[in-house]
Protein backbone atom coordinates (compact mmCIF):
# COMPACT_ATOMS: atom_id res chain seq x y z
CA UNK A 1 0.00 0.00 0.00
CA UNK A 2 0.72 3.34 -0.59
CA UNK A 3 3.02 5.46 2.62
CA UNK A 4 1.73 8.76 1.45
CA UNK A 5 -1.58 10.15 0.45
CA UNK A 6 -3.10 13.70 -0.03
CA UNK A 7 -7.26 14.51 0.49
CA UNK A 8 -7.63 16.11 -2.73
CA UNK A 9 -6.49 15.72 -5.91
CA UNK A 10 -7.53 19.73 -7.05
CA UNK A 11 -7.38 22.74 -4.78
CA UNK A 12 -8.71 26.42 -6.76
CA UNK A 13 -8.28 29.57 -4.64
CA UNK A 14 -8.92 32.99 -5.45
CA UNK A 15 -5.13 34.72 -6.27
CA UNK A 16 -4.10 36.62 -2.75
CA UNK A 17 -5.78 33.91 -0.55
CA UNK A 18 -4.25 31.51 1.30
CA UNK A 19 -4.17 28.41 0.92
CA UNK A 20 -3.81 25.02 2.61
CA UNK A 21 -2.60 21.55 0.63
CA UNK A 22 -3.13 18.28 2.83
CA UNK A 23 -1.27 15.17 3.17
CA UNK A 24 -1.26 12.02 5.38
CA UNK A 25 1.21 9.61 5.57
CA UNK A 26 1.43 5.93 6.96
CA UNK A 27 4.58 5.03 8.16
CA UNK A 28 4.86 6.00 11.83
CA UNK A 29 8.71 5.89 11.38
CA UNK A 30 9.32 8.23 8.81
CA UNK A 31 11.36 11.32 9.97
CA UNK A 32 11.83 13.55 7.11
CA UNK A 33 9.08 15.45 5.16
CA UNK A 34 9.45 17.55 2.39
CA UNK A 35 7.33 19.67 -0.20
CA UNK A 36 7.93 19.20 -3.61
CA UNK A 37 5.93 21.92 -6.10
CA UNK A 38 6.03 20.43 -10.11
CA UNK A 39 5.23 22.88 -13.09
CA UNK A 40 4.08 21.25 -16.16
CA UNK A 41 6.92 19.86 -18.08
CA UNK A 42 9.38 19.91 -15.42
CA UNK A 43 11.05 18.12 -12.61
CA UNK A 44 9.66 18.56 -8.53
CA UNK A 45 11.24 21.74 -6.95
CA UNK A 46 12.04 21.65 -3.69
CA UNK A 47 9.47 23.91 -1.32
CA UNK A 48 9.97 23.34 2.27
CA UNK A 49 10.60 20.27 4.28
CA UNK A 50 10.63 19.26 8.14
CA UNK A 51 12.29 16.79 10.31
CA UNK A 52 10.32 14.88 12.49
CA UNK A 53 11.52 16.73 15.96
CA UNK A 54 9.51 19.45 14.64
CA UNK A 55 5.83 20.51 14.44
CA UNK A 56 6.26 23.77 12.38
CA UNK A 57 8.86 24.97 10.02
CA UNK A 58 8.21 28.61 7.85
CA UNK A 59 9.49 29.95 4.73
CA UNK A 60 9.10 32.79 2.65
CA UNK A 61 5.07 32.53 1.98
CA UNK A 62 5.09 28.89 3.25
CA UNK A 63 4.60 27.07 5.82
CA UNK A 64 4.89 23.35 6.51
CA UNK A 65 3.07 22.05 9.56
CA UNK A 66 3.56 18.49 11.05
CA UNK A 67 1.18 16.21 13.22
CA UNK A 68 2.69 13.42 14.08
CA UNK A 69 -0.54 11.86 16.22
CA UNK A 70 -2.64 11.22 13.39
CA UNK A 71 0.20 11.31 11.11
CA UNK A 72 -0.47 14.57 8.90
CA UNK A 73 1.68 17.36 7.00
CA UNK A 74 -0.03 20.20 5.33
CA UNK A 75 1.82 23.17 3.35
CA UNK A 76 0.49 26.29 3.49
CA UNK A 77 0.66 29.00 0.79
CA UNK A 78 0.27 32.54 1.73
CA UNK A 79 -0.97 35.61 -0.62
CA UNK A 80 -1.06 32.95 -3.51
CA UNK A 81 0.18 34.29 -6.71
CA UNK A 82 -0.56 33.05 -10.38
CA UNK A 83 3.20 31.59 -10.24
CA UNK A 84 2.03 29.44 -7.63
CA UNK A 85 -0.43 27.24 -9.92
CA UNK A 86 1.46 23.65 -10.11
CA UNK A 87 1.11 20.13 -8.90
CA UNK A 88 2.69 20.18 -4.96
CA UNK A 89 3.76 17.07 -3.85
CA UNK A 90 4.51 15.64 -0.35
CA UNK A 91 7.39 13.29 0.54
CA UNK A 92 8.98 11.34 3.27
CA UNK A 93 11.70 9.22 4.34
CA UNK A 94 12.95 7.12 6.99
CA UNK A 95 16.19 8.38 7.32
CA UNK A 96 16.49 6.09 10.63
CA UNK A 97 16.04 3.25 9.16
CA UNK A 98 18.49 3.52 5.96
CA UNK A 99 16.40 4.11 3.62
CA UNK A 100 17.47 6.56 0.89
CA UNK A 101 14.79 7.19 -1.59
CA UNK A 102 11.49 9.23 -1.12
CA UNK A 103 8.06 7.99 -1.05
CA UNK A 104 5.92 10.44 -2.64
CA UNK A 105 2.18 11.32 -2.24
CA UNK A 106 -0.02 11.30 -5.47
CA UNK A 107 -0.28 14.85 -5.87
CA UNK A 108 -2.32 18.27 -5.97
CA UNK A 109 -3.41 20.36 -8.55
CA UNK A 110 -3.41 23.71 -7.24
CA UNK A 111 -5.05 26.82 -9.33
CA UNK A 112 -4.95 29.96 -8.90
CA UNK A 113 -7.73 31.76 -10.19
CA UNK A 114 -7.43 35.37 -10.99
CA UNK B 1 22.46 28.08 -8.56
CA UNK B 2 23.44 24.53 -9.75
CA UNK B 3 21.51 22.01 -11.46
CA UNK B 4 20.96 18.77 -12.08
CA UNK B 5 20.47 18.28 -15.87
CA UNK B 6 19.32 15.40 -18.15
CA UNK B 7 19.41 14.14 -21.39
CA UNK B 8 17.57 13.83 -23.90
CA UNK B 9 14.64 15.62 -22.81
CA UNK B 10 12.48 13.21 -24.57
CA UNK B 11 13.74 9.54 -25.88
CA UNK B 12 11.58 7.54 -28.28
CA UNK B 13 12.43 3.50 -28.23
CA UNK B 14 11.07 0.68 -29.88
CA UNK B 15 10.15 -1.77 -27.52
CA UNK B 16 12.87 -4.31 -26.75
CA UNK B 17 15.18 -1.76 -27.42
CA UNK B 18 17.98 -1.00 -25.08
CA UNK B 19 17.90 2.75 -23.86
CA UNK B 20 20.00 4.94 -21.66
CA UNK B 21 19.20 8.29 -20.12
CA UNK B 22 21.67 10.40 -18.47
CA UNK B 23 22.22 12.85 -15.91
CA UNK B 24 24.70 15.19 -14.74
CA UNK B 25 24.31 15.86 -10.73
CA UNK B 26 25.33 19.09 -9.52
CA UNK B 27 29.03 18.87 -9.30
CA UNK B 28 29.83 18.45 -5.63
CA UNK B 29 26.94 16.23 -4.57
CA UNK B 30 27.86 12.51 -3.56
CA UNK B 31 24.38 10.96 -3.35
CA UNK B 32 22.77 10.21 -7.17
CA UNK B 33 18.97 8.98 -7.80
CA UNK B 34 16.63 8.02 -10.14
CA UNK B 35 12.99 8.18 -10.03
CA UNK B 36 10.07 7.53 -12.37
CA UNK B 37 6.52 9.35 -13.08
CA UNK B 38 3.96 7.51 -15.26
CA UNK B 39 1.84 10.51 -16.70
CA UNK B 40 -0.66 11.48 -14.09
CA UNK B 41 0.60 9.38 -11.37
CA UNK B 42 3.04 9.90 -8.59
CA UNK B 43 6.58 9.89 -8.23
CA UNK B 44 8.37 6.66 -7.46
CA UNK B 45 12.00 5.99 -6.56
CA UNK B 46 13.72 3.52 -8.27
CA UNK B 47 17.65 3.61 -6.79
CA UNK B 48 19.76 5.54 -5.14
CA UNK B 49 23.77 5.13 -5.92
CA UNK B 50 26.75 5.91 -3.61
CA UNK B 51 30.46 5.34 -3.44
CA UNK B 52 29.85 3.85 -6.88
CA UNK B 53 27.65 1.54 -6.17
CA UNK B 54 23.95 0.98 -5.41
CA UNK B 55 22.73 1.57 -1.38
CA UNK B 56 19.18 1.28 -2.10
CA UNK B 57 17.12 -0.13 -4.99
CA UNK B 58 13.15 -0.11 -4.81
CA UNK B 59 10.95 -3.41 -6.36
CA UNK B 60 10.53 -1.29 -9.91
CA UNK B 61 14.55 -1.58 -10.32
CA UNK B 62 14.72 -5.49 -11.45
CA UNK B 63 17.36 -6.66 -13.94
CA UNK B 64 16.57 -4.70 -16.48
CA UNK B 65 17.79 -1.49 -15.16
CA UNK B 66 21.18 -0.80 -14.07
CA UNK B 67 22.82 2.28 -13.17
CA UNK B 68 26.63 3.70 -13.59
CA UNK B 69 28.88 6.58 -12.95
CA UNK B 70 30.69 6.14 -15.94
CA UNK B 71 33.22 9.49 -15.01
CA UNK B 72 33.37 12.14 -12.50
CA UNK B 73 30.12 14.31 -14.00
CA UNK B 74 27.52 11.44 -15.59
CA UNK B 75 25.12 9.34 -13.66
CA UNK B 76 23.26 6.85 -16.18
CA UNK B 77 20.21 4.76 -16.15
CA UNK B 78 20.00 2.01 -18.56
CA UNK B 79 16.68 0.06 -19.69
CA UNK B 80 18.48 -2.93 -21.24
CA UNK B 81 14.95 -4.63 -23.14
CA UNK B 82 12.56 -1.52 -22.85
CA UNK B 83 8.68 -2.61 -22.74
CA UNK B 84 5.83 -0.49 -23.11
CA UNK B 85 5.29 -0.19 -18.99
CA UNK B 86 8.58 1.92 -19.57
CA UNK B 87 6.74 4.51 -20.70
CA UNK B 88 6.95 7.44 -18.24
CA UNK B 89 9.31 10.82 -16.93
CA UNK B 90 12.85 10.01 -15.46
CA UNK B 91 14.08 12.26 -12.96
CA UNK B 92 17.41 12.18 -11.45
CA UNK B 93 18.25 13.35 -7.89
CA UNK B 94 21.61 14.66 -6.69
CA UNK B 95 22.39 15.37 -2.82
CA UNK B 96 25.44 16.12 -1.64
CA UNK B 97 25.01 14.72 1.67
CA UNK B 98 22.23 12.84 3.43
CA UNK B 99 21.71 14.72 6.18
CA UNK B 100 21.90 18.11 3.61
CA UNK B 101 18.44 17.37 2.42
CA UNK B 102 16.74 18.33 0.14
CA UNK B 103 17.17 15.96 -3.11
CA UNK B 104 17.74 18.63 -6.01
CA UNK B 105 15.66 17.15 -9.13
CA UNK B 106 16.83 17.59 -12.62
CA UNK B 107 13.69 18.32 -15.54
CA UNK B 108 13.40 15.13 -16.45
CA UNK B 109 13.64 12.89 -19.81
CA UNK B 110 10.59 11.69 -21.09
CA UNK B 111 10.52 7.84 -22.72
CA UNK B 112 8.21 6.97 -25.18
CA UNK B 113 8.11 2.93 -25.89
CA UNK B 114 6.22 2.04 -29.36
Amino acid sequence: GESVGLHLPTLSVQEGDNSIINCAYSNSASDYFIWYKQESGKGPQFIIDIRSNMDKRQGQRVTVLLNKTVKHLSLQIAATQPGDSAVYFCAEKNSGGGADGLTFGKGTHLIIQP
Amino acid sequence: EPEVTQTPSHQVTQMGQEVILRCVPISNHLYFYWYRQILGQKVEFLVSFYNNEISEKSEIFDDQFSVERPDGSNFTLKIRSTKLEDSAMYFCASLFDRESQPQHFGDGTRLSIL
